[in-house]
């Protein structure tokens, strides 16, 4: 089955950008909608965005000026990049799927998760 | 953004009891509304999706309802791996949002 594992650092500091890749394994990235969340103690659950055929994304309005994600097929890999970092960005970070099509009335929800990696902001 | 208002935010109940949660949409999302349940240092995972559709291998004790608002998210017989945090989604427009979360705790 498929399953999404999310790696990159645990620390990072103010001001700096954060870089994290997620991998796909069990199945190829296909077309799908492959999104990023995080989750804090403050904010909750919150959804970053996502990538959709390798070039298409749609970004959260909150963040769209700080995020950037991109995919490679080659790979089975997909990544976030969000810049400008500050100690509200600190928060667990996740990978998931937005099944589509593939599950008929399942679109918008995310059916496989990442386990998730804790990335804290701090000099 | 289309706010997601769950309630309670938390729950005591018995194993064998039910319980049901509450989430309301601040504008209609017809049935496009997920729910999640999430475990201490766990991803949330996906119970059920369109509002009422049970997700692949999702026991029958969990059942939800709702369309336009309101939706609820109910499960009967609680068993004691069902006490965790569950959270209600819009899929209905971007960007997607939660609900904050009620937690079913063991009384």
């Amino acid at each position: 089955q498929v399953q999404l594992k999310e790696s990159g650092p645990g620390l990072v500091k103010p001001s700096e950008t954060l870089s994290l890749t997620c991998t796909v394994s069990g199945g190829s990235i296909g077309t799908y909608y492959w999104t990023w969340l995080r989750q804090s103690p403050g904010k909750g659950l919150e959804w970053i965005g996502f990538i959709y055929d390798t070039e298409n994304t749609n970004y959260s309005p909150s963040l769209k000026s700080r995020v950037t994600m991109s995919a490679d097929t080659s790979r089975n890999q997909f990544s976030l990049n969000l810049r400008a970092l500050t100690a509200a960005d600190t928060a667990v970070y996740y990978c998931a799927r937005d099944p589509d099509v593939a599950v008929p009335g399942a679109m918008g929800s995310f059916d496989i998760w990442g386990q998730g990696i804790m990335v804290t902001v701090s000099s | 953004d289309i706010q997601m208002t769950q309630s309670p935010s938390s729950v005591s109940a018995s194993v064998g009891d039910s319980v049901t949660i509450t989430c309301r949409a601040s504008q209609g999302i017809s049935n496009w509304l997920a729910w999640y349940q999430q475990k201490p240092g766990k991803a949330p995972q996906l119970l059920i999706y369109a509002a009422s559709t049970l997700h692949t291998g999702v026991p029958p004790r969990f059942s939800g309802s709702g369309s336009g608002t309101d939706f609820t998210l109910n499960i009967v017989s609680l068993q004691p791996e069902d006490f965790a945090t569950y959270y209600c989604q819009q899929a209905y427009s971007f960007p997607r949002t939660f609900g904050r979360g009620t937690k079913v705790e063991i009384k």
